[in-house]
């Protein structure tokens, strides 16, 4: 069965400094790939996603997440983190059969 | 704007209850779906369904039920509620051929 892994389960960080967040996912023939992102007491957002095409995509608000065959991986970065982009990120692939399968949520904290 | 309405955002029942957790989607979706959301564990798919009446276990399906009388909405049914049912349940609807999947607000439900 498909499965999806993030590798931290915190991740803490000061303001402006950059950000990598794990995701590696169970190998398959083809996958779409998602993170979405959970503001603290609401539901979850798409943050970004990866369906074919270039491999590197980006989001409205400074993330940009690789998807890496070779590696079956699909880090979620940014180059310098505000106050603001603290909270919950989940990685996601969506299998053949329709079902979005996410992993275990990194929690991020920015500290001023 | 789409939307994803779950109808309550916090709820405690006795255990034993039968508790219904309603969600009304208002983009004429085909697809929704249950998740429940637990610290460590990320978001677990209870059950999904991708037409009217028709529904599918997802991967933690035991202790629920499910029901789609109508395409806008879901209903998650836990038939005799128990302590470890405590827990965040989302919400989700999708459109087929569409990747995207939109989430509800959360319904905290807590069993005492």
């Amino acid at each position: 069965a498909q499965s999806v892994t993030q590798l931290d389960s915190q991740v803490p960080v000061f303001e402006e400094a950059p950000v990598e967040l794990r995701c590696n996912y169970s190998s398959s023939v083809s996958v779409y790939l998602f993170w979405y992102v959970q503001y603290p007491n609401q539901g979850l957002q798409l943050l970004l996603k990866y369906l074919s095409g270039s491999t590197l995509v980006e989001s409205i608000n400074g993330f940009e997440a690789e998807f890496n065959k070779s590696q079956t991986s699909f880090h979620l970065r940014k180059p310098s983190v505000h106050i603001s982009d603290t909270a919950e990120y989940f990685c996601a692939v969506r299998n053949e059969g329709g079902k979005l399968i996410f992993g275990q949520g990194t929690e991020l904290s920015v500290k001023p | 704007d789409v939307k994803v309405t779950q109808s309550s955002r916090y709820l405690v029942k006795r255990t034993g209850e039968k508790v219904f957790l309603e969600c009304v989607q208002d983009m004429d979706h085909e697809n929704m779906f249950w998740y429940r959301q637990d610290p460590g564990l990320g978001l677990r798919l209870i059950y999904f369904s991708y037409d009217v009446k028709m529904k599918e276990k997802g991967d933690i399906p035991e202790g629920y039920s499910v029901s789609r009388e109508k395409k806008e909405r879901f209903s998650l049914i836990l038939e005799s509620a128990s302590t470890n049912q405590t827990s965040m349940y989302l919400c989700a609807s999708r459109e087929t051929g569409n990747t995207e999947a939109f989430f509800g607000q959360g319904t905290r439900l807590t069993v005492v």
